[in-house]
């Protein structure tokens, strides 16, 4: 199947701006998401992009889409410890029905 | 709104066993996705179901099925369960032609497999 990189870790100072990657392979990409997941919860929906978009702004979260080179990135500005999660970037190909393809996940650590 | 809710949330089951998972959707969403999530594989869908019927399907073997009823809730059913079944099933609710098609999950039930 299509793939979805991150990669896995990411340490940032409490205040500070975090920037989560994400590439993709399947051109045919309609919605990219952001999921946050906490420990032992399920998947919490952050925010999302249409692929006919380049940028989405909500509130501390910005989401940069290049679709030529197939990358999404999610930023989070000010990130606070309770951001502290594992973040999911996941694409819905047009033929796929509602199915999501996820990436791993990316492990956000942030310190006071 | 009630979020989407899953039942049971933990569940201990040995090898060769059957099991039952459900799943209720948000209030008027008619679209009802399973994933399976473990360490090594990651969040890997499973199926789909809308209206009752079965839109989509992962590559999972056929011991794994679901079904969805007329009030949207939906089941997963396991047959003859393998250690490797062991994992987080997260059950996520829709709503057709809703701005971005975003997919609301539920706290998901953690299945155990001795």
């Amino acid at each position: 199947g299509e793939d979805v990189e991150q990669s896995l870790f990411l340490s940032v100072r409490e205040g500070d701006s975090s920037v989560i990657n994400c590439t993709y392979t399947d051109s045919s990409s309609t919605y990219l998401y952001w999921y946050k997941q906490e420990p032992g919860a399920g998947l919490q929906l952050l925010t999302y992009i249409f692929s006919n978009m380049d940028m989405k702004q909500d509130q501390r979260l910005t989401v940069l889409l290049n679709k030529k080179d197939k990358h999404l990135s999610l930023r989070i500005a000010d990130t606070q410890t309770g951001d502290s999660a594992i973040y999911f970037c996941a694409e819905r190909g047009s033929n796929s029905g509602y199915a999501l393809n996820f990436g791993k996940g990316t492990s956000l650590l942030v310190t006071p | 709104k009630a979020g989407v809710t899953q039942t049971p949330r933990y569940l201990i089951k040995t090898r060769g066993q059957q099991v039952t998972l459900s799943c209720s959707p948000i209030s008027g969403h008619r679209s009802v996705s399973w994933y399976q999530q473990t360490p090594g594989q990651g969040l890997q869908f499973l199926f789909e179901y809308f209206s009752e019927t079965q839109r989509n399907k992962g590559n999972f073997p056929g011991r794994f099925s679901g079904r969805q009823f007329s009030n949207s809730r939906s089941e997963m059913n396991v047959s003859t369960l393998e250690l490797g079944d062991s994992a987080l099933y997260l059950c996520a609710s829709s709503l057709p032609g809703g701005e971005g098609d975003e997919q609301f999950f539920g706290p998901g039930t953690r299945l155990t497999v001795l």
